[in-house]
């Protein structure tokens, strides 16, 4: 079963808007925590924002943020002011309980953004 | 500047050959990771390391085995190579604490014919 879903497979948004996409998550850990990272067109992937599931307040980036809604085990991501370089696909991914395991990621969202 | 560099960036092997892809972090982490992505599944990880010497297998471990020789590198080693191992494959490293992030190399573009 999929314990990191992303069910936006792709995204289109006007440069300058915001754009929102969403994850959900499943897991039976009292503490875990909560990453998305972003691939550019090169393939290069890189860390944009973190969520720890004990704290109450929404991690904030620059122009990332973060709706995090742990009773629907639901972490959505949402980019302001959105640019062009912001096109890319984006991951959402778990770390549950040892600490050593890797990351469970989700299939990606690809956000295109025009100008 | 710490980074994850993988070896080779693009490679071709004949069905049944061995293949060995390199990862060398110099961000001093304790972790290191082997990633494949492919259409529809994302990324799903092979192998595992905690530190020099230890490996962990992960949710896709056939037909891949994993050396760590040192806190640097981590390997992924396939013995015989099959078409479906076809696929671009990341390394990562990160630290020992839940709430670490990974820092990904640039991945290395397989092909197996």
């Amino acid at each position: 079963a999929q314990k990191v879903t992303q069910t936006q497979t792709s995204i289109s948004v006007v440069e300058k808007t915001t754009v929102t996409m969403d994850c959900v998550y499943e897991t039976r850990d009292s503490s875990y925590f909560l990453f998305w990272y972003k691939q550019t067109a090169s393939g290069e992937i890189v860390f944009l924002i973190r969520q720890d599931s004990y704290k109450k307040e929404n991690a904030t980036v620059g122009h990332y943020s973060l709706n995090f809604q742990k009773p629907k085990s639901s972490i959505g991501l949402i980019i302001t002011a959105t640019q062009i370089e912001d096109s890319a696909v984006y991951f959402c991914a778990m770390r549950e309980g040892n600490y050593a395991q890797g990351l469970t990621f989700g299939l990606g969202t690809r956000v295109s953004v025009f100008p | 500047e710490a980074a994850v560099t993988q070896s080779p960036r693009n490679k071709v092997a004949v069905t049944g050959g061995k293949v060995t892809l390199s990862c060398n972090q110099t961000n001093n982490h304790n972790n290191m990771y082997w990633y494949r992505q492919d259409t529809g599944h994302g990324l799903r990880l092979i192998h595992y390391s905690y530190g020099a010497g230890s490996t962990e297998k992960g949710d896709i471990p056939d037909g891949y085995k994993a050396s760590r020789p040192s806190q640097e590198n981590f390997s992924l080693i396939l013995e015989l190579a099959t078409p479906s191992q076809t696929s671009v494959y990341f390394c990562a490293s990160g630290e020992n604490r839940g709430n670490s992030d990974y820092t990904f190399g640039s991945g290395t573009r397989l092909l197996v014919i």
